[in-house]
């Protein structure tokens, strides 16, 4: 239980583009769903709260017209990186929080989308 | 942002070598979760702990949350190649963000 799936896996996009990344929780539902990015060998860094139905909540230097994020259903949010350019490489990784539950406060995480802008 | 203060950073152990890390901060936590990270893909969940004191196991790890709720270690007992990767500890205060480590890069030589 408690799968999360993002999509697509990789990406390759050119300078100036738009790309969106799914973000799908499987078998449970999120009221909640949170955005990652990951630079090489450092640690996750929270970019955005998504909640449903609801705007979505930035961390401070995150720039929210350039990252838009849509959570419009239970089970489903997505991040569309605007206009994208080289410095927006990275691995971008969601998760999600179960709805109800015993233990709604976990997190658990999708496997990571790798964009790559040239 | 906030980060927890996990140690070591990495290790280079032989295979059947038992691994023990941990994670300490200066303010409390509601709930401690261990999580692990192969190249290319995102954490997955090994351990949550939800109770101060509270010991639990998930095959041959093994994590405990501090008494005080400042502090968690994993183990990880008799290694195996597979264990390979980046173990991560987050912290969490009630419906809050998660609070990550630096995480600990495991190398296994078999």
């Amino acid at each position: 239980g408690a799968v999360v799936s993002q999509h697509p896996s990789r990406v390759i996009c050119k300078s100036g583009t738009s790309v969106k990344i799914e973000c799908r929780s499987l078998d449970f539902q999120a009221t909640t769903m949170f955005w990652y990015r990951q630079f090489p060998k450092q640690s996750l860094m929270l970019m955005a709260t998504s909640n449903e139905g609801s705007k979505a909540t930035y961390e401070q230097g995150v720039e929210k017209d350039k990252f838009l994020i849509n959570h419009a259903s239970l089970t489903l949010s997505t991040l569309t990186v605007t206009s994208a350019h080289p410095e927006d490489s990275s691995f971008y990784i969601c998760s999600a929080r179960p709805s109800g539950g015993p233990h709604p406060d976990t997190q658990y995480f999708g496997p990571g989308t790798r964009l790559t802008v040239l | 942002g906030q980060q927890l203060n996990q140690s070591p950073q990495s290790m280079f152990i032989q295979e059947g070598e038992d691994v023990s890390m941990n994670c300490t901060s200066s303010s409390i936590f509601n709930t401690w979760l261990w999580y692990k990270q192969e190249p290319g893909e995102g954490p997955v969940l090994l351990i949550a702990l939800y109770k101060a004191g509270e010991l639990t196991s998930n095959g041959r790890l093994t994590a405990q949350f501090g008494i005080t709720r400042k502090d968690s270690f994993l183990n990880i007992s008799a290694s195996i190649p597979s264990d390979v990767g980046i173990y991560f500890c987050a912290g969490l205060k009630g419906a809050q963000k998660l609070v990550f480590g630096q995480g600990t890069r495991l190398t296994i030589n078999p």
